[in-house]
């Protein structure tokens, strides 16, 4: 069973803080991470899709890290806002005759004014 | 450009009864991808179609299946409806490729009573 496991799973944060938070993945057969940002009553928005171990992505205040050697990504926000608050998921993506996601749990974010 | 289309939004059926939901991809994605979300669960693969083939199936029973037309719009199909099928149920298209991120639906939530 491939495990996909995000840490933690809820955080609250006030406003102005910078925040980050952790993704884990298998190690081997690596092919790509997606990371999504899913605000209630929407639907699950593409932030980042990484490929290539060392890859930082950056979005306005939102940037990601990737490490496929040791399993892992991280998803940081600096001077966080209202706006950010949401459930961040990652996905990892797997070819078995084709592409498919498979979702941690997600990490959701609470930003107090 | 129109994103993901999915209707009906919000589905209320009882037990035993069959169930379609349908979703329609943005202009040019033929990758279309399902994915039920339950509380305790989280995001599920359900499965993958391209080019009106079903590539990738999840850990679903029988009762779930579904289809892709020639316009790459995609339906889901559940039948002999159980408690346990309540749910969101998220579409989701992208271009093939590993750099690609997925586009989702706004989902349908399901409720069997």
């Amino acid at each position: 069973i491939l495990n996909v496991e995000q840490s933690p799973q809820s955080l609250h944060v006030q406003e102005g803080d910078s925040t980050n938070f952790t993704c884990s993945f298998p190690s081997s057969n690596f092919y790509a991470l997606h990371w999504y940002r899913w605000e209630t009553a929407k639907s699950p928005e593409a932030l980042f899709v990484m490929t290539l171990n060392g890859d930082e992505k950056k979005k306005g205040r939102i940037s990601a890290t990737l490490n496929t050697k040791e399993g892992y990504s991280y998803l940081y926000i600096k001077g966080s806002q209202p706006e950010d608050s949401a459930t961040y998921l990652c996905a990892f993506v797997i070819i078995q005759g084709a592409q498919k996601l498979v979702f941690g749990q997600g990490t959701r974010l609470t930003i107090n004014p | 450009k129109a994103g993901v289309t999915q209707t009906p939004r919000y589905l209320i059926k009882t037990r035993g009864q069959q169930v379609t939901l349908s979703c329609s991809p943005i202009s040019g994605h033929r990758s279309v991808s399902w994915y039920q979300q339950t509380p305790g669960q989280g995001l599920q693969f359900l499965f993958e179609y391209f080019s009106e083939t079903q590539r990738n199936k999840g850990n679903f029973p029988g009762r779930f299946s579904g289809r892709q037309f020639s316009n790459s719009r995609s339906e889901m199909n559940v039948s002999t409806l159980e408690l346990g099928d309540s749910a969101l149920y998220l579409c989701a298209s992208s271009f093939m490729g590993r750099q690609y991120g997925y586009t989702f639906g706004s989902g349908t939530r399901l409720t069997v009573v």
